[in-house]
């Protein structure tokens, strides 16, 4: 079965950095597209980032130069380091799976972790 | 940078109508790439439709997608209790996703 499980969300404050977690099992993080997409609270979902089966890495213009998504492969997890942050990266944070069966639709979400930047 | 607009903002209905549900493109998009989520409150969105039209695993029938270029639907032919939620449409290019502002179906 497959299931996405972040991890690490919690209150920062503005200009501080925070690394959130998604543990990945059923399948491996390394062999697919991974993502991450947001929500502000009462707002609607925002993409933030991707990474390729093959390591590249694609952001959204709004986290550009100050998010950093990454992956451990010997552990099947994914990573987003978020630097510099704002109080408009206050969000939940959810892990998705890109579904290459599904046309790079997201067929997979975790249950989402909440960020709180503020002071 | 692709935007998705959705209308309604809001509908609300009846369990047993029909809902339409609609998304439009700032520019022309590929079908292959346009889907539809659906998303309750206090839950991650869940994926419906995938290349405009297919249905994704375990999604029942009455919930279809249609639509080309700029112009794509939702329809949701008899709605019950539990389709009441918020509905996004999202598109992919050159690996770069968006999500339209999502369409609320509510209880009327």
């Amino acid at each position: 079965e497959v299931q996405l499980v972040e991890s690490g969300g919690g209150l920062i404050q503005p200009g501080g950095s925070l690394r959130v977690s998604c543990g990945a099992s059923g399948f491996t993080v390394s062999g697919n597209y991974m993502s991450w997409v947001r929500q502000a609270p009462g707002k609607g979902l925002e993409w933030v980032s991707v990474i390729s089966s093959g390591g590249r890495t694609y952001y959204a213009d709004s986290v550009k130069g100050r998010f950093t998504i990454s992956r451990d492969n010997s552990k099947n997890t994914l990573y987003l380091q978020m630097d510099s942050l704002r109080a408009e990266d206050t969000a939940v944070y959810y892990c998705t799976r890109v579904a290459d069966g599904y046309n790079q639709a997201f067929d997979y979400w975790g249950q989402g972790t909440l960020v709180t930047v503020s002071s | 940078e692709i935007v998705l607009t959705q209308s309604p903002g809001t509908l609300s209905l009846s369990p047993g109508e029909r809902a339409t549900l609609s998304c439009r493109a700032s520019q022309s998009i590929t079908s292959s790439y346009l889907a539809w989520y659906q998303q309750k409150p206090g839950q991650a969105p869940r994926l419906l439709i995938y290349g405009a039209s297919s249905r994704a695993t375990g999604i029942p029938d009455r919930f279809s997608g249609s639509g080309s270029g700029t112009d794509f639907t939702l329809t949701i032919s008899r709605l019950e209790p539990e389709d009441f939620a918020v509905y996004y449409c999202q598109q992919y290019r050159s690996s770069l996703w968006t999500f339209g502002q999502g369409t609320k179906v509510e209880i009327k």
